[in-house]
C-alpha cells in the first residue's frame, strides 16, 4: 500500500533554514511528482510546489521563488522540502502529497509541524 | 491565479440531517479536454487532508455514498446526506485545471449541533 512518511517536528530561530523529508514507499517513485502543500496554525492548504523525482524538474508557488529548494534521492525513495530564510509565518504543518492521474492529489504524507520562534 | 471561495465557512448541523457546501470558481474549470478537475477533501481534527471526490462527482474509493460532489463550471456543491459524527471536519475544495498553482477553498469547517 502507498505510504508517505515524513520526518519529525521541528523548531527553528527566524532566518534559519528547515528541510523536511518524505520517504515514499507501496508504489514505484520515480513515476510520480510529489508535491508539497502547506498549513499554517488554524489555516487553510496552501500548495508550495512540485518535484518530478525522475529529472530532478521542480515548479515553485510564486510566493516561495528564492526560499525553497524541492529535491529527492531516488535511491531511497524520499524528498525533500528545504525552506531558508523562515519567518515567524513560516511556523505551519508541511504535507507531502502524491498527485494522480486526475490532477489531484491521492496520498499525502502525516504532516511536519515546524515552528519558527526566537 | 484561480480564486475558490467557499460558502458556508462554518456548518452546524444536526446528527442525520443533511448538509451543502458550495465551492465558486473564479474562472471556469473546463479544461481543454473537456474534463473539470476540480476535488473536494476532508480533513479531520489532527489528520491529514484526505480526497473524497474527484473531478466533480467520482467518490473515491472507501468513501461513503451518503457523500456527493456535483456542478459544472465555476459552481460546485459537496452534499453530505445523513451526517454521521465521524464527518466532523474541515472540507476543503480544489481545483487541478490551472496549475500551477493548485488553489484551495478557504476551507467549511462542520460541526454537530
Amino acid at each position: 500500500q502507498v505510504q508517505l512518511v515524513q520526518s519529525g517536528a521541528e523548531v527553528k530561530k527566524p532566518g534559519a533554514s528547515v528541510k523536511v523529508s518524505c520517504k515514499a514507499s507501496g508504489y514505484t517513485f520515480t513515476a510520480y511528482y510529489m508535491h508539497w502543500v502547506r498549513q499554517a496554525p488554524g489555516q487553510g492548504l496552501e500548495w508550495m510546489g512540485w518535484i518530478n523525482p525522475n529529472s530532478g524538474d521542480t515548479n515553485y508557488a510564486q510566493r516561495f521563488q528564492g526560499r525553497v529548494t524541492m529535491t529527492s534521492d531516488t535511491s531511497i525513495s524520499t524528498a525533500y522540502l528545504e525552506l531558508s530564510g523562515l519567518r515567524s509565518d513560516d511556523t505551519a504543518v508541511y504535507f507531502c502529497a502524491r498527485p494522480d492521474i486526475f490532477w489531484s492529489f491521492d496520498y499525502w504524507g502525516q504532516g511536519t509541524l515546524v515552528s519558527v520562534s526566537s | 491565479d484561480v480564486v475558490m471561495t467557499q460558502s458556508p465557512l462554518s456548518l452546524p448541523v444536526t446528527l442525520g440531517q443533511s448538509a451543502s457546501i458550495s465551492c465558486r470558481s473564479s474562472q471556469s474549470l473546463v479544461y481543454s479536454d473537456g474534463d473539470t478537475y476540480l476535488n473536494w477533501f476532508q480533513q479531520r481534527p489532527g489528520q491529514s487532508p484526505r480526497r473524497l471526490i474527484y473531478k466533480v462527482f467520482h467518490r473515491d474509493s472507501g468513501v461513503p455514498d451518503r457523500f456527493s460532489g456535483s456542478g459544472s463550471g465555476t459552481d460546485f456543491t459537496l452534499k453530505i446526506s445523513r451526517v454521521e459524527a465521524e464527518d466532523v471536519g474541515v472540507y476543503y475544495c480544489m481545483q487541478g485545471t490551472h496549475w500551477p498553482p493548485y488553489t484551495f477553498g478557504q476551507g467549511t469547517k462542520l460541526e454537530i449541533k
